[in-house]
């Protein structure tokens, strides 16, 4: 069976400080792989997906990237955090096929103090 | 892009009575629509998803119908139970996409013993 894992569950970061967030997928191959950020009280939003090893594409702009190394291994990383950087960050993999469901991680709450 | 809207923001009801949560789209080229279960803190999970080749799915107690004219769908519940206590989102994705989903600002619902 398939298993995402993502880490830390939260983080308390400053201002200014770097950011990098971890998920892994196991059990499966070649997926395709979401960064997804909740904001307090709202819905997801799409941030980044890749569809293969350093393939990443960005669906907003924003003071976050992301890369993914390896074909099961994908990471959200900032230079400097903004205070709105804040949230809940969610990743998340899917079949390649089409109109399949994602499958999210545990998710990782961010907080930029 | 694809827009999804979603209400309503907040729904409390009695156990036992039913409840709809509403969601529109705007782009005529999605044709899955998957519901997302997301519980305090928690990630969240599927609970129900409709194709655009089907215009109505029923689980148990949980069904959703879509309306590909006017573009909008809604998820009912009935004989709702203190468990169904979440938050609900809705989402829209289109074909050949990478399976990238929109989801609209998510229902809170509430149900009251």
């Amino acid at each position: 069976s398939q298993t995402i894992h993502q880490w830390p569950a939260t983080l308390v970061q400053p201002v200014g400080s770097p950011l990098s967030l971890e998920c892994t997928v196991e059990g499966t191959s070649n997926p395709n792989l979401y960064w997804y950020r909740q904001a307090a009280g709202r819905g997801l939003q799409l941030l980044f997906y890749s569809i293969g090893i350093d393939q990443i594409s960005s669906e907003v702009p924003q003071n976050l990237s992301a890369s993914r190394p390896q074909d099961r291994q994908f990471i959200l990383s900032s230079k400097k955090l903004l205070l709105s950087d804040s949230g809940f960050y969610l990743c998340a993999w899917s079949w390649t096929g089409a109109n399949t469901e994602a499958f999210f991680g545990q998710g990782t709450r961010l907080t930029v103090v | 892009g694809e827009n999804v809207e979603q209400h309503p923001s907040t729904l409390s009801v009695q156990e036992g009575d039913s409840a709809v949560i509403k969601c529109t789209y705007s782009d005529s080229a999605s044709n899955y629509f998957p519901w997302y279960k997301q519980e305090l803190g928690k990630r969240p999970q599927l609970i129900i998803d409709i194709r655009s080749n089907v215009g109505e799915k029923k689980d148990q107690r949980i069904a959703v119908t879509l309306n590909k004219t006017a573009k909008h769908f809604s998820l009912h519940i009935t004989e709702t139970q203190p468990e169904d206590s979440a938050v609900y989102f809705c989402a829209a994705s289109r074909a050949r996409d990478f399976n990238k989903f929109y989801f609209g600002s998510g229902t809170k619902l509430n149900v009251k013993p």
